[in-house]
């Protein structure tokens, strides 16, 4: 079992709706990550968290600590989103664990 | 743009060989992280440097080993290449501190492939 887990795998969205991505995790953390991966590799840190919820833009992230959850939200969905999201969680042990991945697609 | 860049771009290596992946981090940037991401999967971390030093490992095995030098230059050094090797290895830079506990720049990485 991973220490870290996505749903949904794949999703396929129509522009302009709103999107939940979400993030389960079996360990203790110090840090929350949300990544997002364009085709090609490039990989852009979107948030960390370590508590609550914070904004950029059009993008959402909460996190609840005594759930081990945490979901990243955008808002009016654009094809532009089209991306790989990772959630990457660092734990107390000083250990990295990515999940594997959220393949998100926004038509038109 | 985040600053960190990484090169080659991309490789082919037979089974066996060795391969040196480097790194150019953000001026500034202590820490060092390099990750393998197979195709399909999300990255896995296999060590962290610094200051010189490797302050944290993954599950990799010892022929996966690494340098960070004064100049926030980075090097991943894979000996006895296998196929399962073959994969996209990012690096990431990060001001200081514990990688993940500070925001991570990465770089755009080098994809690997093993005959």
């Amino acid at each position: 079992k991973n220490e870290v887990e996505q749903s949904p795998q794949n999703l396929t969205a129509q522009e302009g709706e709103f999107i939940t991505i979400n993030c389960s995790y079996s360990v203790g953390i110090s840090a929350l990550h949300w990544l997002q991966q364009h085709p090609g590799g490039g990989i852009v840190s979107l948030f960390m968290l370590s508590s609550g919820k914070k904004k950029h833009g059009r993008l959402i992230a909460t996190i609840n600590i005594q759930e081990k959850h945490s979901s990243l939200h955008i808002t009016a969905s654009h094809p532009r989103d089209s991306a790989v999201y990772i959630c990457a969680v660092l734990s107390t042990g000083n250990q990295f664990y990515f999940g594997t991945g959220t393949s998100l697609t926004v038509i038109p | 743009e985040t600053g960190v860049t990484q090169s080659p771009t991309h490789l082919i290596k037979t089974r066996g060989q060795q391969v040196t992946l480097r790194c150019s981090s953000q001026s500034g940037h202590n820490t060092v992280s390099w990750y393998q991401q197979a195709l399909g999967q999300g990255p896995q971390f296999i060590f962290q440097y610094y200051r010189e030093e490797e302050n944290g490992r993954g599950n990799f095995p010892p022929r996966f080993s690494g340098l960070q030098f004064p100049n926030y230059s980075s090097e991943l050094n894979v000996n006895a290449l296998e196929l399962d090797d073959s994969a996209l290895y990012l690096c990431a830079s990060s001001l200081d501190g514990t990688g993940l506990s500070d925001t991570q720049y990465f770089g755009p990485g080098t994809r690997l492939t093993v005959l």
